[in-house]
């Protein structure tokens, strides 16, 4: 079976900031992906950041960053110099790739920026 | 480039009815999957079409169908609604893949039933 966590429901963080968006994971799988996506207010929902399972290099994308812990099976989130902007709700996912590919989102998580 | 429609954004049903969605996904891509996303239960995959054809299914009741066209456009269907089918209904595109590529995802539409 495949799970994905995040045991926190909320987090708040002072604009200009850095924040850790925890991620945990289960899969038993080899092939795989991981992902963080946020949904803002307006409801659609965008891709923040991706990283694939086989690289050992930590995805990042302008003031968003991953540590990904293969080991520990933990893939966390971490924002920059947070901006009002990036209050929204995060959610982590994982998908398993082959005959039986699988998408597992987590609970999400909602971040408020505060000014 | 448009980016996904979904249609309607928002309806209200009663017991027992039935509904259609509709998802316009970006052109080119030929993957759609859909989702269902509610409070309690967060987001849980439906099922995903590629070309016309059912690649993937999540674990939902028969009640809960759909179809990809020629075109990509792609119709999700719930039969005998109930009130726990209460939920905001959103596709996702891809281009790439969908286990491994970005998704691109609508605006959702939000489903309630009385």
């Amino acid at each position: 079976a495949q799970t994905v966590t995040q045991s926190q429901p909320e987090m708040s963080v002072q604009e200009a900031e850095t924040v850790t968006l925890s991620c945990t994971y289960d899969t038993s799988e080899n092939n795989y992906y991981l992902f963080w996506y946020k949904q803002p207010p307006s409801r659609q929902m965008i891709l923040v950041i991706r990283q694939e399972a086989y690289k050992q290099q930590n995805a990042t994308e302008n003031r968003f960053s991953v540590n990904f812990q293969k080991a520990a099976k933990s893939f966390s989130l971490k924002i920059s110099d947070s901006q009002l902007g990036d209050t929204a709700m995060y959610f982590c996912a994982s998908t398993i790739t082959g005959a039986n590919s699988k998408l597992t989102f987590g609970k999400g998580i909602t971040l408020s920026v505060r000014p | 480039k448009a980016g996904v429609t979904q249609t309607p954004r928002y309806l209200i049903k009663t017991r027992g009815q039935q509904v259609t969605l509709s998802c316009s996904p970006i052109s080119g891509h030929r993957s759609v999957s859909w989702y269902q996303q509610t409070p309690g239960q967060g987001l849980q995959f439906l099922f995903e079409y590629f070309s016309e054809t059912q690649r993937n299914k999540g674990n939902f009741p028969g009640r809960f169908s759909g179809r990809q066209f020629s075109n990509s456009r792609s119709e999700m269907n719930v039969s005998t609604l109930e009130l726990g089918d209460s939920a905001l209904y959103l596709c996702a595109s891809s281009s790439t893949g969908w286990a491994t590529g970005e998704l691109f995802f609508g605006e959702g539409s939000r489903l309630t039933v009385l």
